[in-house]
């Protein structure tokens, strides 16, 4: 079954930086789009990036570009997001997910928690 | 971007009742439009895509309309099960966005 796991959040400073991992399983991992999906503590859903499968292709949010790096690793079936210069408002639930077929989202991880505080 | 404004914000119903959530767009978005359920503390679950489309394994209570900017998921008759936060997307352009969210709570 298709399974997606994160790692890597975690209590960090503004201005610092956090990798996130994301490890897949289940399906075969090179031939689908993935996203980074966040969601600060008692708000809403917010898209921060996606990744073409050949990673021919990135989109970021206007919120994340120029400080945060979306790659992936299809090799080991891996989706990462390099997170330069947080900010406060950085902090939230990032969620890994496979785009369906479109750019929608058919499975998700559970989730890493990400805080940004001093 | 494209905004996506969902109404109402929060919704108290009943099991049994039939319950509409509506889902707006500011600009055409044709049928690239997909819905989600949340429960706390878990990842959101696609229900429907390409506004119609019901997912794989969704119950058939679950149902989606519209094209153009204005779209709506309907729930024939609320289950127990169906106590959560629901999100509209819309995939038409390069920067996904998500409606605010409609919580639906029990009366």
């Amino acid at each position: 079954q298709v399974q997606l796991v994160e790692s890597g959040g975690g209590l960090v400073k503004p201005g610092g930086s956090l990798r996130l991992s994301c490890a897949a399983s289940g399906f075969t991992f090179s031939n689908y789009y993935m996203s980074w999906i966040r969601q600060a503590p008692g708000k809403g859903l917010e898209w921060v990036s996606y990744i073409s499968s050949t990673s021919s292709s990135m989109y970021y949010a206007d919120s994340v570009k120029g400080r945060f790096t979306i790659s992936r690793d299809n090799a080991k079936n891996s989706l990462y997001l390099q997170m330069n210069s947080l900010r406060a408002e950085d902090t939230a639930v990032y969620y890994c997910a496979r785009h369906q077929g479109t750019q929608n989202f058919d499975y998700w991880g559970q989730g890493t928690l990400v805080t940004v505080s001093s | 971007d494209i905004q996506m404004t969902q109404s109402p914000s929060t919704l108290s119903a009943s099991v049994g009742d039939r319950v509409t959530i509506t889902c707006r767009a500011s600009q055409d978005i044709i049928t690239w439009l997909a819905w989600y359920q949340q429960k706390p503390g878990k990842a959101p679950k696609l229900l429907i895509y390409e506004a119609s489309s019901l997912e794989g394994g969704v119950p058939s209570r679950f149902s989606g309309s519209g094209s153009g900017t204005e779209f709506t998921l309907t729930i024939s008759s609320l289950q127990p099960d169906d106590f959560a936060t629901y999100y509209c997307q819309q995939y038409n352009s390069y920067s996904l966005t998500f409606g605010g969210g409609t919580k639906v709570e029990i009366k």
